[in-house]
Formats: C-alpha cells, sequence, structure tokens
C-alpha cells in the first residue's frame, strides 16, 4: 500500500531555476526520506526529516515537514541539468520485528533542460 | 561505503522457469529488502528480512519466495516466472537500531519473463 505520494508527477525545467516536489502521507510517521534515482539505477538516498524537525537543509536541497498537513517538499535550488532523475518520498510508519518498513511513493520525474 | 550487489544488471527468462535473483551487502546490515518498480506505480515491497532465517511478506508476495541463510546474503526466487513478474527488481539494505535508518540500493536487475 501506498503510504507517500509525490506532486507532481512530473516536472521539467530550465538549468538555474528552482525545482519543488511535494509527498503527502497518509498516516504519522516518526521519519521521512527523500530519494533519488537516475533512469535504470538504484535509489540513492538525499536527506532525513524526522517528525520533530520543521526544516532541513544539504547542500542545494532544502526539505520542509509539515506534520499537521501530512507533507513534506523538497526544494531544489539552481538546479542543474545532473539533477535530471526521479525522487521518491519514504515514509515509516509501519513497524515489524523491531524495525521499520520504509513505504515509497510514485515519484517525481524531473527533466532539467541545459 | 556500504555497497549492495545484485547478481545480474539484465536477466531473461522463460516462463515457468525457476528464477533466483541475488543480493549481497557488505555492511553487517540486520534488514534486507526485495522491492519491484514498475512505471507508475513506484517501488512496492515484496519481502523483507530482519535478521538471518527471518522473513516477512511485504504488499505483494503472491509468485515470490525469499532465502536468507546468511546475513549478508539475501534472495528472491519466483518459483515459476510469469510474464507479469516483467520488471524492475531492487535490492536494499539498512541497519536495525532506531528507526529512520536509511536504505542503501542496489542498482537493480531488469528481469525480462518472455
Amino acid at each position: 500500500s501506498q503510504q507517500g505520494e509525490e506532486d507532481p508527477q512530473a516536472l521539467s525545467i530550465q538549468e538555474g531555476e528552482n525545482a519543488t516536489m511535494n509527498c503527502s502521507y497518509k498516516t504519522s510517521i516518526n521519519n521521512l526520506q527523500w530519494y533519488r534515482q537516475n533512469s535504470g539505477r538504484g535509489l540513492v538516498h538525499l536527506i532525513l526529516i524526522r517528525s520533530n524537525e520543521r526544516e532541513k537543509h544539504s547542500g542545494r536541497l532544502r526539505v520542509t515537514l509539515d506534520t499537521s498537513k501530512k507533507s513534506s517538499s523538497l526544494l531544489i535550488t539552481a538546479s542543474r541539468a545532473a539533477d535530471t532523475a526521479s525522487y521518491f518520498c519514504a515514509t515509516d510508519a509501519n513497524k515489524s520485528g523491531g524495525s521499520y518498513i520504509p513505504t515509497f511513493g510514485r515519484g517525481t520525474s524531473l527533466i532539467v533542460h541545459p | 561505503d556500504v555497497k549492495v550487489t545484485q547478481s545480474s544488471r539484465y536477466l531473461v527468462k522463460r516462463t515457468g522457469e525457476k528464477v533466483f535473483l541475488e543480493c549481497v551487502q557488505d555492511m553487517d546490515h540486520e534488514n534486507m529488502f526485495w522491492y519491484r518498480q514498475d512505471p507508475g506505480l513506484g517501488l512496492r515491497l515484496i519481502y523483507f528480512s530482519y535478521d538471518v532465517k527471518m522473513k516477512e511478506k511485504g504488499d505483494i508476495p503472491e509468485g515470490y519466495s525469499v532465502s536468507r541463510e546468511k546475513k549478508e546474503r539475501f534472495s528472491l526466487i519466483l518459483e515459476s516466472a510469469s510474464t507479469n513478474q516483467t520488471s524492475m527488481y531492487l535490492c536494499a539494505s539498512s541497519p536495525s537500531w532506531g528507526y529512520g535508518e536509511k536504505l542503501f540500493f542496489g542498482s537493480g536487475t531488469q528481469l525480462s519473463v518472455l
């Protein structure tokens, strides 16, 4: 079952512009993570934000979390062609065997035109 | 850096064949996961394991089984491959302590069942 849903499904921008993608989820979470996937490859972890945090930065990435709205956003500033990829949010609402199971959304496909 | 290695990048099998997808991680992680990824559906969890010889079903376990005889290796088995199992298969691992630990992914295996 999909816990997080990204929006928009696809985003096309010019190099230098900012890219914003959103993630909404259904149940309470302990943390939310964002991953990136280059075409045909595995996912790479970008950033994790915990439920008691509201904003987090990592280089050109800025993530916000609004637990009252059950939503998060990922902002990539000054985008580059190399940022072209799919971006996924993952939440950890489920717990089994002592571990939390990350559940992924369907992703946002970002294209950055040079 | 953690390395998660999937044995094959591309695999072509025939309907009815028994298929083994292998995954090895080198960081002594407790948790290992198998996801499948299909266009428009995102990542869906097939099975996961939080210890040697332990396994739990994910969201879509039908038609699959898994094996974890050693901590570093987690195998996904398609008992009798069918065309609707054509997909990208992604293996991941994570440490067990606390919550919110990030996943480390392999590069994926693109399986085609003819």
